[in-house]
């Protein structure tokens, strides 16, 4: 069974600076994606970036980008320049498409920006 | 526009009271799924459906019933035999795969907060 751990229970950061926040995961896979959502204080769950796993290329979104460590099973969030709107519950999640896509999410990492 | 529409954002609930959470989507996706969210924790997934008519358990199913009659709507019952409901509900759906190893994002709800009385 696929499973996905954030040991960051929570983090801080000062605005404009950067941050890194860990996951790592465990699946027998070879191909298949990674996710990370973002959940603001309005709870509603937005995507952030996603990252295949047959592409060498780390994904960016602007000031969002990864590090995925395909042999480590390893799939980091950096946040550059970090902004007050970027305080929320960070979600890196694993879709399993032998079962409808459905989400195995880590516990989340809980971000605070300080001005 | 097109999304995910949960109802009631909040939901009381006694004990030994049985009540259903709406979610309609309007995204013509065939996949839903119900989340559960406790306190600073991640989400569990309660019941998935791919298709109408036909639904899986996820990892949490006991005290919880689903129904998928129609492609829009997922509702979830959360039963009296649920211990301890008290949680954030989170709906979610994904469109078609187009292909074998093909996945989307999931799109979601805003969520139902509910609490027992």
């Amino acid at each position: 069974a696929q499973t996905v751990t954030q040991s960051q229970p929570e983090m801080s950061v000062q605005e404009a600076e950067t941050v890194t926040l860990s996951c790592t995961y465990d699946t027998s896979e070879s191909n298949y994606y990674l996710f990370w959502y973002k959940q603001p204080p309005s709870r509603q769950m937005i995507l952030v970036i996603r990252q295949e796993a047959y592409k060498q290329q780390n994904a960016t979104e602007n000031r969002f980008s990864v590090n995925f460590q395909k042999a480590a099973k390893s799939f980091s969030l950096k946040i550059s320049d970090s902004q007050l709107g970027d305080t929320a519950m960070y979600f890196c999640a694993y879709p399993n498409n032998n079962a409808g896509n459905m989400l195995t999410f880590g516990g989340g990492t809980r971000l605070m920006v300080k001005p | 526009d097109g999304g995910i529409t949960q109802s009631p954002k909040y939901l009381f609930r006694k004990e030994g009271q049985n009540v259903t959470l709406s979610c309609e989507q309007n995204l013509n996706h065939d996949a839903m799924y119900w989340y559960r969210q406790d306190p600073g924790q991640g989400l569990r997934l309660i019941y998935y459906s791919q298709i109408v008519n036909d639904f899986q358990k996820g990892d949490i199913a006991e005290g919880y019933s689903v129904s998928r009659e129609k492609k829009e709507s997922f509702p979830l019952t959360v039963t009296s035999a649920q211990k301890n409901p008290t949680a954030f509900y989170l709906c979610a759906s994904t469109p078609p795969l187009t292909g074998v190893e093909d996945v989307t994002e999931a799109f979601f709800g805003q969520g139902t907060r509910l609490t027992v009385v």
